[in-house]
């Protein structure tokens, strides 16, 4: 079964970029799926960012878009964020998800991003 | 604020039946059969409960059940356990460019 695992730092500094990837398990990126990654702050709600198709073909969420690129490494079988210029409000955990259809059917476990100096 | 609105908490005991409401407009929950709910444990990710307004993904009990009126669709728990305690959060395709929005969620407590 298709398993997702997001890995990168816990701490960024503010007006850095932070950076995460998602490696995927168990089955290909490269199937008819997208690709999100969505966020959720402390105590708050979820918040999606973005997603990616195995072709290159991306979508994201308007008030994030200035900040984020999202990639795909097919030879790795994962996928990434990017978000620049962070600040306090980018504090949350950040889960990648994959998409079934117009909803979002596996997801990885969560890594905390922190913004703080 | 979130585009879906959810109330913040509903509780119930043990075997009774709770409905959660999610509530949107034209553009996304009523105009679209692309509800999706999602179940999140303190500390853990979200699971997908239901997908397209009523489809239950392979393991999930049939204990919950989704439906959708106009702009507003629904979550419905019967036979209320312990282990649903959690909070949920409804989301739904939208033709607005931001694509996917979330209710607020909704805190689940089973008395």
């Amino acid at each position: 079964q298709v398993q997702l695992q997001e890995s990168g730092p816990g701490l960024v500094k503010p007006s850095g970029t932070l950076s995460l990837t998602c490696a995927v398990s168990g089955g290909s990126i490269s199937s008819s799926n997208w690709w999100s990654w969505v966020r959720q702050p402390p105590g708050k709600g979820l918040e999606w960012i973005g997603e990616i198709y195995h072709s290159g073909s991306t979508n994201y969420n308007p008030s994030l878009k200035s900040r984020v690129t999202i990639s795909v490494d097919k030879s790795k079988n994962q996928f990434s964020l990017k978000l620049s210029s962070v600040t306090a409000a980018d504090t949350a955990v950040y889960y990648c998800a994959r998409g079934l259809v117009r909803s979002f059917d596996i997801w990885g476990q969560g890594t905390m991003v922190t913004v703080s100096s | 604020q979130s585009a879906l609105t959810q109330p913040a908490s509903v509780s119930g005991s043990p075997g009774q039946s709770i409905t959660i409401s999610c509530t949107g407009t034209s553009s996304d929950v009523g105009g679209y059969n692309y509800v999706s709910w999602y179940q999140q444990h303190p500390g853990k990710a979200p699971k997908l409960m239901i997908y397209d307004v009523s489809n239950r993904p392979s393991g999930v009990s049939n204990r919950f059940s989704g439906s959708k009126s106009g702009n507003t669709a629904s979550l419905t728990i019967s036979g209320l356990q312990a282990e649903d305690e959690a909070d949920y959060y409804c989301s739904s395709y939208t033709s607005s460019s931001t694509l996917r929005v979330f209710g607020g969620g909704t805190k689940l407590t089973v008395l």
